[in-house]
Protein backbone atom coordinates (compact mmCIF):
# COMPACT_ATOMS: atom_id res chain seq x y z
CA UNK A 1 0.00 0.00 0.00
CA UNK A 2 1.90 3.46 -1.16
CA UNK A 3 -0.35 5.61 1.72
CA UNK A 4 -1.71 8.93 0.68
CA UNK A 5 0.35 11.04 -2.01
CA UNK A 6 0.94 14.09 -2.11
CA UNK A 7 2.29 16.69 -4.58
CA UNK A 8 4.24 18.63 -5.00
CA UNK A 9 6.28 17.56 -1.52
CA UNK A 10 7.46 21.45 -1.59
CA UNK A 11 6.61 24.92 -3.70
CA UNK A 12 7.74 28.56 -3.41
CA UNK A 13 5.77 30.63 -5.11
CA UNK A 14 5.13 34.53 -5.21
CA UNK A 15 2.25 36.53 -3.85
CA UNK A 16 -0.78 36.27 -6.23
CA UNK A 17 0.03 33.15 -8.75
CA UNK A 18 -2.12 30.97 -8.19
CA UNK A 19 -1.00 27.27 -6.25
CA UNK A 20 -2.60 23.82 -6.74
CA UNK A 21 -1.84 21.15 -4.67
CA UNK A 22 -2.84 17.25 -4.99
CA UNK A 23 -3.73 14.36 -3.08
CA UNK A 24 -3.89 10.89 -3.94
CA UNK A 25 -5.99 9.04 -0.94
CA UNK A 26 -5.71 5.35 -0.04
CA UNK A 27 -7.47 3.46 -2.51
CA UNK A 28 -10.79 2.12 -0.90
CA UNK A 29 -10.96 5.26 1.65
CA UNK A 30 -13.50 6.97 1.54
CA UNK A 31 -13.46 9.89 3.85
CA UNK A 32 -10.68 12.28 2.93
CA UNK A 33 -9.43 15.23 4.84
CA UNK A 34 -7.42 18.80 3.81
CA UNK A 35 -5.50 19.97 6.98
CA UNK A 36 -3.28 23.13 6.99
CA UNK A 37 -0.52 23.40 9.71
CA UNK A 38 1.71 26.59 10.91
CA UNK A 39 3.73 26.85 14.56
CA UNK A 40 0.84 29.86 14.97
CA UNK A 41 -2.42 28.01 14.32
CA UNK A 42 -1.32 24.51 14.83
CA UNK A 43 -2.84 21.94 12.73
CA UNK A 44 -6.39 22.84 11.62
CA UNK A 45 -8.86 21.15 9.53
CA UNK A 46 -10.17 23.23 6.43
CA UNK A 47 -12.21 20.76 4.62
CA UNK A 48 -13.27 16.90 4.10
CA UNK A 49 -15.13 14.61 1.63
CA UNK A 50 -17.01 11.70 1.72
CA UNK A 51 -17.50 9.63 -1.79
CA UNK A 52 -16.39 12.70 -3.06
CA UNK A 53 -18.87 15.33 -2.10
CA UNK A 54 -17.77 18.03 0.18
CA UNK A 55 -19.51 17.56 3.47
CA UNK A 56 -17.91 20.55 6.10
CA UNK A 57 -15.90 23.40 4.39
CA UNK A 58 -15.79 25.87 7.32
CA UNK A 59 -12.44 25.63 7.95
CA UNK A 60 -11.86 27.50 4.70
CA UNK A 61 -10.06 30.71 5.28
CA UNK A 62 -11.53 32.72 2.70
CA UNK A 63 -12.77 32.53 -0.93
CA UNK A 64 -9.50 32.35 -2.15
CA UNK A 65 -9.30 28.76 -1.16
CA UNK A 66 -10.83 26.27 -3.24
CA UNK A 67 -11.14 22.02 -3.24
CA UNK A 68 -12.45 19.56 -5.41
CA UNK A 69 -12.59 15.70 -5.74
CA UNK A 70 -13.44 14.45 -9.07
CA UNK A 71 -13.02 11.18 -8.10
CA UNK A 72 -12.52 8.91 -5.65
CA UNK A 73 -8.57 8.56 -6.19
CA UNK A 74 -7.71 12.47 -6.57
CA UNK A 75 -8.40 15.83 -4.52
CA UNK A 76 -6.94 19.31 -5.58
CA UNK A 77 -6.76 21.63 -2.85
CA UNK A 78 -6.49 25.30 -4.84
CA UNK A 79 -5.39 28.98 -3.78
CA UNK A 80 -5.96 32.09 -6.21
CA UNK A 81 -4.58 34.66 -5.36
CA UNK A 82 -1.98 33.47 -2.86
CA UNK A 83 -0.44 35.31 -0.16
CA UNK A 84 2.00 35.18 2.37
CA UNK A 85 0.40 34.43 5.00
CA UNK A 86 -0.80 31.31 3.63
CA UNK A 87 2.35 29.69 3.89
CA UNK A 88 2.37 26.32 5.79
CA UNK A 89 2.43 22.91 5.54
CA UNK A 90 -0.40 21.46 3.68
CA UNK A 91 -1.33 17.81 4.85
CA UNK A 92 -4.01 15.19 3.30
CA UNK A 93 -5.56 12.64 5.22
CA UNK A 94 -8.21 9.89 4.52
CA UNK A 95 -10.24 6.58 6.05
CA UNK A 96 -12.15 4.23 5.79
CA UNK A 97 -14.67 2.06 7.33
CA UNK A 98 -12.11 -0.77 8.35
CA UNK A 99 -11.18 0.83 11.91
CA UNK A 100 -14.45 2.92 12.54
CA UNK A 101 -13.04 5.61 10.47
CA UNK A 102 -11.01 6.01 13.90
CA UNK A 103 -7.15 6.34 12.40
CA UNK A 104 -7.03 8.80 9.76
CA UNK A 105 -3.78 8.20 7.92
CA UNK A 106 -1.27 11.39 6.62
CA UNK A 107 -0.01 12.27 3.64
CA UNK A 108 3.87 14.08 3.83
CA UNK A 109 2.57 16.77 2.91
CA UNK A 110 3.36 20.26 1.31
CA UNK A 111 5.61 22.75 1.85
CA UNK A 112 4.16 25.99 1.07
CA UNK A 113 5.92 29.46 1.19
CA UNK A 114 4.84 32.45 -0.53
CA UNK A 115 6.94 35.18 -0.94
CA UNK B 1 -15.93 24.72 18.65
CA UNK B 2 -13.29 23.21 20.65
CA UNK B 3 -11.36 23.95 23.63
CA UNK B 4 -8.24 22.11 23.87
CA UNK B 5 -5.14 22.73 26.22
CA UNK B 6 -2.02 21.14 26.57
CA UNK B 7 1.46 21.67 27.85
CA UNK B 8 4.20 22.77 25.43
CA UNK B 9 7.06 21.15 26.67
CA UNK B 10 8.36 18.15 28.46
CA UNK B 11 11.46 17.10 29.05
CA UNK B 12 12.46 13.11 30.29
CA UNK B 13 15.28 10.55 30.64
CA UNK B 14 15.55 7.57 28.36
CA UNK B 15 13.73 4.31 30.17
CA UNK B 16 11.53 7.26 32.28
CA UNK B 17 7.66 7.53 32.25
CA UNK B 18 6.23 10.82 31.05
CA UNK B 19 2.56 11.37 31.23
CA UNK B 20 0.72 14.30 28.53
CA UNK B 21 -2.51 15.71 30.31
CA UNK B 22 -5.02 17.16 27.71
CA UNK B 23 -7.87 19.10 28.94
CA UNK B 24 -10.63 19.66 26.60
CA UNK B 25 -14.38 21.57 26.27
CA UNK B 26 -16.43 20.78 23.53
CA UNK B 27 -20.05 20.98 22.15
CA UNK B 28 -19.77 17.55 21.11
CA UNK B 29 -17.96 14.36 21.77
CA UNK B 30 -17.43 11.64 19.74
CA UNK B 31 -14.03 10.22 20.44
CA UNK B 32 -10.41 11.46 21.82
CA UNK B 33 -7.64 10.94 19.77
CA UNK B 34 -3.82 11.00 20.29
CA UNK B 35 -1.33 11.61 17.42
CA UNK B 36 2.52 10.94 17.16
CA UNK B 37 3.94 13.89 14.90
CA UNK B 38 8.14 13.79 14.40
CA UNK B 39 9.66 17.14 13.32
CA UNK B 40 8.90 17.34 9.71
CA UNK B 41 6.93 14.19 9.16
CA UNK B 42 3.51 13.55 8.82
CA UNK B 43 1.56 12.94 12.17
CA UNK B 44 0.20 9.38 13.02
CA UNK B 45 -2.46 7.73 14.61
CA UNK B 46 -1.21 6.83 18.10
CA UNK B 47 -4.85 5.98 20.42
CA UNK B 48 -8.60 6.33 20.33
CA UNK B 49 -10.73 6.63 23.42
CA UNK B 50 -14.64 7.15 23.31
CA UNK B 51 -15.01 5.70 26.70
CA UNK B 52 -14.24 6.04 30.17
CA UNK B 53 -10.88 3.97 31.48
CA UNK B 54 -7.39 3.23 30.04
CA UNK B 55 -6.60 1.64 27.28
CA UNK B 56 -3.13 0.17 26.74
CA UNK B 57 -1.08 -0.30 23.42
CA UNK B 58 2.39 -1.71 24.06
CA UNK B 59 4.51 1.30 25.74
CA UNK B 60 2.00 3.84 25.56
CA UNK B 61 -1.21 3.86 27.10
CA UNK B 62 -4.40 6.59 26.87
CA UNK B 63 -7.03 7.57 29.52
CA UNK B 64 -10.00 9.04 29.15
CA UNK B 65 -12.60 10.99 31.70
CA UNK B 66 -15.59 12.45 29.92
CA UNK B 67 -16.98 13.89 33.19
CA UNK B 68 -14.10 15.72 33.96
CA UNK B 69 -12.58 16.65 30.41
CA UNK B 70 -9.31 15.21 30.68
CA UNK B 71 -7.24 12.85 29.73
CA UNK B 72 -3.58 12.09 28.96
CA UNK B 73 -1.07 9.59 27.23
CA UNK B 74 1.16 8.16 29.02
CA UNK B 75 4.29 7.25 27.38
CA UNK B 76 6.54 3.96 29.00
CA UNK B 77 10.24 2.73 28.76
CA UNK B 78 10.68 6.13 27.11
CA UNK B 79 13.39 5.72 23.88
CA UNK B 80 15.37 8.65 22.28
CA UNK B 81 12.83 7.73 18.93
CA UNK B 82 9.74 8.71 21.44
CA UNK B 83 11.11 12.71 20.92
CA UNK B 84 8.49 13.99 18.85
CA UNK B 85 5.25 16.14 19.19
CA UNK B 86 2.16 14.48 20.42
CA UNK B 87 -0.76 15.88 19.57
CA UNK B 88 -4.13 15.69 21.23
CA UNK B 89 -7.24 16.04 18.97
CA UNK B 90 -11.50 15.77 20.12
CA UNK B 91 -13.87 14.41 17.60
CA UNK B 92 -17.25 15.82 17.72
CA UNK B 93 -20.65 15.18 16.26
CA UNK B 94 -19.43 14.23 13.18
CA UNK B 95 -16.21 13.20 11.52
CA UNK B 96 -14.02 16.10 12.65
CA UNK B 97 -10.93 16.51 14.48
CA UNK B 98 -10.17 19.58 16.11
CA UNK B 99 -6.34 19.09 17.48
CA UNK B 100 -4.62 20.74 20.91
CA UNK B 101 -1.29 23.12 19.54
CA UNK B 102 0.62 19.64 20.58
CA UNK B 103 3.54 18.73 23.51
CA UNK B 104 6.78 18.39 22.40
CA UNK B 105 8.84 15.51 24.30
CA UNK B 106 12.33 15.51 24.12
CA UNK B 107 14.20 12.36 25.09
CA UNK B 108 17.78 12.57 26.86
CA UNK B 109 19.99 10.05 26.98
Amino acid sequence: DAGVIQSPRHEVTEMGQEVTLRCKPISGHDYLFWYRQTMMRGLELLIYFNNNVPIDDSGMPEDRFSAKMPNASFSTLKIQPSEPRDSAVYFCASSDALAGYNEQFFGPGTRLTVL
Amino acid sequence: GQNIDQPTEMTATEGAIVQINCTYQTSGFNGLFWYQQHAGEAPTFLSYNVLDGLEEKGRFSSFLSRSKGYSYLLLKELQMKDSASYLCAVRDGDYKLSFGAGTTVTVRA
